[in-house]
């Protein structure tokens, strides 16, 4: 167990819809990141927010948005769902950025 | 954009046998380096890091990584294998901005 908390760990919806993934940080780190893993794509990375302010963004979608919030959790809203956004989203967070990354358990996205 | 390879996606062994699973990355500048591993249906855990000193790192259940700056490569090893080890393992380097790039992995498989 990493100390990375992630919810809800499976979700189903339809084409059009959105939705929202919650990750809570290890307890005393201030960085979170989002990740993609897809079976074509890999691990990519999507955004990364420090203390509540997004510090970098990678291949995330317009159709994508994050926050981070100040009792540092952090949530991933996903809009205009496709098919192709199936797939398993993971947040790591980090004391810092820069230091090493702790992986939560994922939250696992399947659009119908 | 930086990019981290990984060959022989996936790996069939015997229980006993030798690992070694190749890293090679395309940034040119200083990287810090991750291996981390996936067992079924688990989240990412960290296996090994370097970020300096020596360039042979010693991870937790007895693997180990060299990172030899001139071939760019941080390959991963494991003397002897057990059916615990199965499950998939990715090289990441975090570069410049923080951000964590990952190789495609490795899905290994230790036949007991």
């Amino acid at each position: 167990d990493s100390g990375v908390t992630q919810t809800p760990k499976h979700l189903i919806t339809a084409t059009g819809q959105r939705v929202t993934l919650r990750c809570s940080p290890r307890s005393g780190d201030l960085s979170v990141y989002w990740y993609q893993q897809s079976l074509d794509q890999g691990l990519q990375f999507l955004i990364q927010y420090y203390n509540g302010e997004e510090r970098a963004k990678g291949n995330i979608l317009e159709r994508f948005s994050a926050q981070q919030f100040p009792d540092l959790h952090s949530e991933l809203n996903l809009s205009s769902l496709e098919l192709g956004d199936s797939a398993l989203y993971f947040c790591a967070s980090s004391v810092v950025p820069g230091e090493t990354q702790y992986f939560g358990p994922g939250t696992r996205l399947l659009v119908l | 954009a930086q990019s981290v390879s990984q060959h022989n996606h996936h790996v069939i062994l015997s229980e006993a046998a030798s690992l070694e699973l190749g890293c090679n990355y395309s940034y040119g500048g200083t990287v810090n380096l991750f291996w981390y591993v996936q067992y079924p249906g688990q989240h990412l855990q960290l296996l090994l890091k370097y970020f300096s000193g020596d360039p042979l790192v010693k991870g937790i259940k007895g693997f180990e990584a060299e990172f030899i700056k001139s071939k760019f490569s941080f390959n991963l090893r494991k003397p002897s294998v057990q059916w615990s080890d199965t499950a998939e393992y990715f090289c990441a380097v975090k570069y410049g901005n923080n951000r964590l790039a990952f190789g495609k992995g490795n899905q290994v498989v230790v036949i007991p």
